[in-house]
């Protein structure tokens, strides 16, 4: 099956400027989850969705961050406005039920790395 | 809230064995995730633990203790390939959120 799709895989902007990541998970898997990964750190958990509802944002940046999954497929997570603090890894996953499960986990994209520069 | 602890880094050689453990503070937990992170890489499932004891899966086996909030993942047979940062995930009982420790990066030496 096709994994996680993500794009774009790399982008550099200035700090101030606005910056959007897109994300496609596997299909059928209702759960889909943002995490930003920090170089030298583990993912943190920005927000996480079933199908097209938010179940946890409470990490999440709202005054800067916002994400959508609005016909409960794929998703995209914006930046606006970026700050030098937001260069890191974004990590869309996705799971076929809440919180993952024993055999798959989570299935994870590749990421998009951000720098702001 | 959650607080998970793993070493940083460890260094084995080929074939040899290795033990990376993970260690756990949290208010509602449901499980346990081990995932490998290959360097600029996404992180990938490695194995899920809900109950105690030991779960083998080929060269790789994971560990856990709910009562001692411990858990540790075990490579057998140390190949290069294992050069890789092991992620330690604890499952919450809301919705199931996972947080992640920030990872031990294990090098493999000839």
């Amino acid at each position: 099956e096709a994994g996680v799709a993500q794009s774009p895989r790399y982008k550099i902007i200035e700090k101030r400027q606005s910056v959007a990541f897109w994300c496609n998970p596997i299909s059928g898997h209702a759960t889909l989850y943002w995490y930003q990964q920090i170089l030298g750190q583990g993912p943190k958990l920005l927000i996480q969705f079933q199908n097209n509802g938010v179940v946890d944002d409470s990490q999440l940046p709202k005054d800067r961050f916002s994400a959508e999954r609005l016909k409960g497929v794929d998703s995209t997570l914006k930046i606006q406005p970026a700050k030098l603090e937001d260069s890191a890894v974004y990590l869309c996953a996705s799971s076929l039920n809440s919180g993952g499960d024993r055999v798959y986990g989570y299935t994870f994209g590749s990421g998009t790395r951000l720098t702001v520069v | 809230g959650q607080n998970i602890d793993q070493p940083t880094e460890m260094t084995a050689t080929e074939g040899a064995i290795v033990q990376i453990n993970c260690t756990y503070q949290t208010s509602g937990f449901n499980g346990l995730f081990w995932y490998q992170q290959h360097a600029g890489e996404a992180p990938t499932f490695l194995s899920y633990n809900v109950l105690d004891g030991l779960e083998e899966k080929g060269r790789f086996s994971s560990f856990l203790s709910r009562s001692k909030g411990y858990s540790y993942l075990l490579l057998k047979e140390l190949q290069m390939k294992d050069s890789a940062s092991y992620l330690c995930a604890v499952r919450d009982l809301n919705a199931g959120k996972s947080t992640f420790g920030d990872g031990t990066t294990l090098t493999v030496k000839p």
